[in-house]
């Protein structure tokens, strides 16, 4: 069973503040890396994804992956009360037909 | 404007009952999935399709049932057999971008089960 382990949260942080979120896989095969923001209610988006180990930025977003450790992390830059919401780590594995895996998600809050 | 359409947003059943849950995109993609979330919990897949006339059970398949007899519909239906449908439903259709599966996601489907 592939598994893909999200930090219990809820995770609080000041306006301003870095907000760092870690995922952990068990299939050392994957080969892509998502990270989904999902407000309450709504239905998730894509951040953006990562397939080459290193740090991958977008605005105030960075998705950092390291395979031989098989961990991937989304750091949130001068967080805003609008990115309160949950995010969600999904895993590929190898393969053009394979499957995303979902973790159960955290929920981040931003403080004003 | 391309997208994923899902209807309806809230959906009540009546114990024993069936009910279908509709998903229809024009993004042109091949593949579509629907999936399960309950509160705190991730998305699980139920059933997904890779092309027309041919889907395959996810790992919740258990009293659902789907049909793609069509590239732009994936509908859902929730049976009787099912033991707990209440739940946030999400549909998705995904492209290959990069090598990589790239979901996009309908607005969802809430079942209540009364």
């Amino acid at each position: 069973q592939k598994e893909v382990e999200q930090n219990s949260g809820p995770l609080s942080v000041p306006e301003g503040a870095i907000a760092s979120l870690n995922c952990t896989y068990s299939d050392r095969g994957s080969q892509s890396f998502f990270w989904y923001r999902q407000y309450s209610g709504k239905s998730p988006e894509l951040i953006m994804f990562i397939y080459s180990n290193g740090d991958k930025e977008d605005g105030r977003f960075t998705a950092q992956l390291n395979k031989a450790s098989q961990y991937v992390s989304l750091l949130i830059r001068d967080s805003q009360p609008s990115d309160s919401a949950t995010y969600l780590c999904a895993v590929n594995g190898a393969g053009a037909n394979s499957k995303l895996t979902f973790g159960k998600g955290i929920t981040l809050s931003v403080r004003p | 404007d391309g997208g994923i359409t899902q209807s309806p947003k809230y959906l009540f059943r009546k114990e024993g009952q069936n009910v279908t849950l509709s998903c229809e995109q024009n993004l042109n993609h091949d593949a579509m999935y629907w999936y399960r979330q309950d509160p705190g919990q991730g998305l699980r897949l139920i059933y997904y399709s890779q092309i027309v006339n041919d889907f395959q059970k996810g790992d919740i398949a258990e009293g659902y049932s789907v049909s793609r007899e069509k590239k732009e519909s994936f509908p859902l239906t929730v049976t009787s057999a099912q033991k707990n449908p209440t739940a946030f439903y999400l549909c998705a259709s995904s492209t290959r971008t990069l090598g990589a599966n790239v979901l996009t996601f309908g607005a969802g489907s809430r079942l209540t089960v009364l």
